[in-house]
């Protein structure tokens, strides 16, 4: 079965700092990974997704996420956080299989950040 | 185009009441999913489809809980009676599988406050 673990409810910035927001996997097929986006009310919105073409992955506004299957490892980061970065993330993994077309998720993490 | 419909954006009821929520997804998606978002619980996979047919359906909480897909282009959420832990925000997501990523995307959510 797959699962992912999101390391951090919560990680708080300052604006114009590195982030990283850190995502392990669990998977018994390759996987597909994803990073999604939640602004305040509002729906999960695609920030990237890797499906094995190459393991850095470049995503909307800036983010990036690199797949390292030796660490089972696709933690997100962008170089230097804005305000509006200010949001709920999910990492999610699909489950493959007889379970296709289905997406385990993390339980997120609240990025912050401050002036 | 139109990206995943649903309705109504809010809806506020009364213990014991039915409720129905409703989605139009992606044209041409043959995945539909329905999501429930607590603060705590996370977000959780209640039921998804495939071609109209429900494909795993372990996420509802209780026999309250019914969603049906007549057709491609519109499916329900059902709860009756409701309760007021039934207070979510419920998503709905859809997804192609021709493109084999499993990515799915989301309606901007039905917040529902059961009183």
């Amino acid at each position: 079965a797959q699962s992912v673990t999101q390391l951090g409810s919560h990680v708080s910035v300052s604006e114009g700092a590195l982030v990283l927001l850190r995502c392990n996997y669990s998977s018994s097929v390759p996987p597909y990974l994803f990073w999604y986006v939640q602004y305040p009310n509002q729906g999960l919105q695609l920030l990237l997704k890797y499906t094995s073409a190459a393991t850095l992955v470049k995503g909307i506004n800036g983010f990036e996420a690199e797949f390292k299957k030796s660490e089972t490892s696709f933690h997100l980061t962008k170089p230097s956080a804005h305000m509006s970065d200010a949001a709920e993330y999910f990492c999610a993994v699909s489950a493959g299989g007889t379970s296709y077309g289905k997406l385990t998720f993390g339980q997120g993490t609240i990025l912050t950040v401050h002036p | 185009d139109a990206g995943v419909i649903q309705s109504p954006r809010h809806e506020v009821t009364e213990m014991g009441q039915e409720v129905t929520l409703r989605c139009k997804p992606i044209s041409g998606h043959d995945y539909l999913f329905w999501y429930r978002q607590t603060m705590m619980r996370g977000l959780e996979l209640l039921i998804y489809f495939n071609n109209n047919v429900p494909i795993d359906d372990s996420g509802m909480p209780e026999d309250r809980f019914s969603a049906k897909m007549p057709n491609a282009s519109f499916s329900t959420l059902k709860i009756q009676p409701s309760e007021p832990r039934d207070s979510a925000v419920y998503f709905c997501a859809s997804s192609f599988s021709g493109v084999n990523t499993d990515t799915q995307y989301f309606g901007p959510g039905t917040r529902l406050t059961v009183l």
